[in-house]
C-alpha cells in the first residue's frame, strides 16, 4: 500500500500568517488521486482538494495545493481564525486508499 | 444533492459485531461508490475498505479478515460489519462517497460527502 506522511506534526502560527503543509507518498501518486481534507473538532472531514490543486466547491482561494509524483503541498496564504484545524492528505487512486497521520495547524 | 445519514449502535460488546448502515438521499446507491472510515479517540482517520457500483469491494489489509461492506439498493443505503471486535475499534465511523457514475462510466473520486459520524464504543 502507498504510505503517506505529512509533516510537520504540528504548525503553530498567528492568524494572518503563511501556512506549508507536506505530504510524501511512498510511491508516485497521480495528481489526480490525491486530496486534502480539513477537520475541526467535533466535525466530520471536509473536503479542500480533490486532485492535488483543484478546490472543491466552496474553497475559499487563500488555500492552493500543488505537487506532483511523490511530494504534494498544502499552502494557506493568510490564516483566519477558522483555519485552525486538522489537515489530512489523502490517495485514492491505487486500493486500499490511505490517509497521512494529519498536521495539526494551531495558534501560536 | 448527495447526503448521508448513518445510523447504529453506540455500544457494542467485546467480541461481538459492529453494525452500521448510511442511509443515502438525493442520488441512487447503484449511482456511486461508497467508502467507511473510521477514526479512534485523539487518533487520525483510518480508511476500512470501499464498494464500487457493481459490488466490487476492496478492505484495509488490517482489518480484511473481520470486515464486509455491502450495498442494499431496495432501501437505498450501504452497511458496514466488523465482526470480533476489540477496545481497538472503539472510533468515529463514518460513511463517505468514494466516486461517481455518469454515463455508463464509473470513476474514482476523494470524499466529497461525509455523514455526520457515529462513535461506537467497545465495552468489555
Amino acid at each position: 500500500e502507498i504510505v503517506l506522511t505529512q509533516s510537520p506534526g504540528t504548525l503553530s502560527l498567528s492568524p494572518g500568517e503563511r501556512a506549508t503543509l507536506s505530504c510524501r507518498a511512498s510511491q508516485s501518486v497521480r495528481s489526480s488521486h490525491l486530496a486534502w481534507y480539513q477537520q475541526r473538532p467535533g466535525q466530520a472531514p471536509r473536503l479542500l482538494f480533490f486532485a492535488a490543486s483543484t478546490r472543491a466547491t466552496g474553497i475559499p482561494d487563500r488555500f492552493s495545493g500543488s505537487g506532483s509524483g511523490t511530494d504534494f503541498t498544502l499552502t494557506i496564504s493568510k490564516l483566519e481564525p477558522e483555519d485552525f484545524a486538522v489537515y489530512y492528505c489523502q490517495q485514492f487512486g491505487r486500493p486500499p486508499r490511505t490517509f497521512g497521520q494529519g498536521t495539526k495547524v494551531e495558534i501560536k | 444533492q448527495v447526503q448521508l445519514q448513518d445510523s447504529g449502535p453506540g455500544l457494542v460488546k467485546a467480541s461481538e459485531t459492529l453494525s452500521l448502515s448510511c442511509n443515502v438521499s438525493g442520488a441512487s446507491v447503484s449511482d456511486y461508490y461508497w467508502t467507511w472510515i473510521r477514526q479512534p479517540p485523539g487518533k487520525g482517520l483510518e480508511y476500512i475498505g470501499m464498494i464500487t457500483s457493481t459490488e466490487t469491494t476492496n478492505y484495509n489489509a488490517s482489518l480484511r479478515s473481520r470486515v464486509t461492506v455491502s450495498v442494499d439498493t431496495s432501501k437505498n443505503q450501504f452497511s458496514l460489519k466488523l465482526s470480533s471486535v476489540t477496545a481497538a475499534d472503539t472510533a468515529v465511523y463514518y460513511c463517505a462517497t468514494a466516486g461517481f457514475c455518469r454515463n455508463g462510466v464509473c470513476y474514482v473520486a476523494a470524499s466529497d460527502v461525509w455523514g455526520q459520524g457515529t462513535m461506537v464504543t467497545v465495552s468489555s
